[in-house]
C-alpha cells in the first residue's frame, strides 16, 4: 500500500520568514495530494491540493510543488505569521474514494 | 452553521463499557468517514459510506461497528472498549466526483480508563 513520509517534525521560524514542508510518497499510481492544517482542537481543513497532472500550485503566501518522477511533493509558506501555526499534514490518494494515506504531520511554530 | 458536526466532543469512559460517536453533515456530500488520530496525531481512515453503503473498511476490529442511517449520518459504534482505543476520531464527508476535498469534524476525544 501506499505510504507517506514527512519532513520535519516540528518546525520553527520567525515571523515573516518561509516555511518548508516535505513529503515523499511510495505509490507511483498516486494521482491526488492534499494539505491539511490542523489547529489545536480542530480538524484538519484542506489548505491546498495538487493533482499530478499539474507540477506546481499556489494560492497566496501557500504553494505546493510536485515531482512525480522523485515521488515528493512540498508545502511553502511564505511571510509567516502567528496564525500560520498550526499541524501540517500532507497526504496521497490513488483512488477517489477519499482513503488518503497522510504524513505523520510537522508542527509550525511561527514566533513574532 | 457547521457543516460536518460530531456529537459527544469529549467521551470519557471505562475500559468494557459500548459507547456511540455520532456524525451528520449538511453539506449534500454523499461520502462519510471515519479517521482515527493516534495519540502521536497519525491519521488512519477506518470506514468509508457512499450513500450509505460501505465501500471502505480498512483493518479494524469488528468491535467498530458504523452505521449510516442516511447518506447525511454516519455513526461509529464501539463496544468492549479497550484501552487502545483511546484517540481522536473524526467523521468526514466528500463529494463523491473523484479526488474530492475531505471535510472533516471537530474530533470527538475517547479516553478508556
Amino acid at each position: 500500500g501506499e505510504n507517506v513520509e514527512q519532513h520535519p517534525s516540528t518546525l520553527s521560524v520567525q515571523e515573516g520568514d518561509s516555511a518548508v514542508i516535505k513529503c515523499t510518497y511510495s505509490d507511483s499510481a498516486s494521482n491526488y495530494f492534499p494539505w491539511y492544517k490542523q489547529e489545536l482542537g480542530k480538524g484538519p481543513q484542506l489548505i491546498i491540493d495538487i493533482r499530478s497532472n499539474v507540477g506546481e500550485k499556489k494560492d497566496q503566501r501557500i504553494a505546493v510543488t510536485l515531482n512525480k518522477t522523485a515521488k515528493h511533493f512540498s508545502l511553502h509558506i511564505t511571510e509567516t505569521q502567528p496564525e500560520d501555526s498550526a499541524v501540517y499534514f500532507c497526504a496521497a490518494s490513488t483512488d477517489s474514494w477519499g482513503k488518503l494515506q497522510f504524513g505523520a504531520g510537522t508542527q509550525v511554530v511561527v514566533t513574532p | 452553521d457547521t457543516a460536518v458536526s460530531q456529537t459527544p466532543k469529549y467521551l470519557v469512559t471505562q475500559m468494557g463499557n459500548d459507547k456511540s460517536i455520532k456524525c451528520e453533515q449538511n453539506l449534500g456530500h454523499d461520502t462519510m468517514y471515519w479517521y482515527k488520530q493516534d495519540s502521536k496525531k497519525f491519521l488512519k481512515i477506518m470506514f468509508s459510506y457512499n450513500n450509505k453503503e460501505l465501500i471502505i473498511n480498512e483493518t479494524v476490529p469488528n468491535r467498530f461497528s458504523p452505521k449510516s442511517p442516511d447518506k447525511a449520518h454516519l455513526n461509529l459504534h464501539i463496544n468492549s472498549l479497550e484501552l487502545g482505543d483511546s484517540a481522536v476520531y473524526f467523521c468526514a464527508s466528500s463529494q463523491v466526483t473523484p479526488n474530492s476535498p475531505l471535510h472533516f469534524g471537530n474530533g470527538t476525544r475517547l479516553t478508556v480508563t
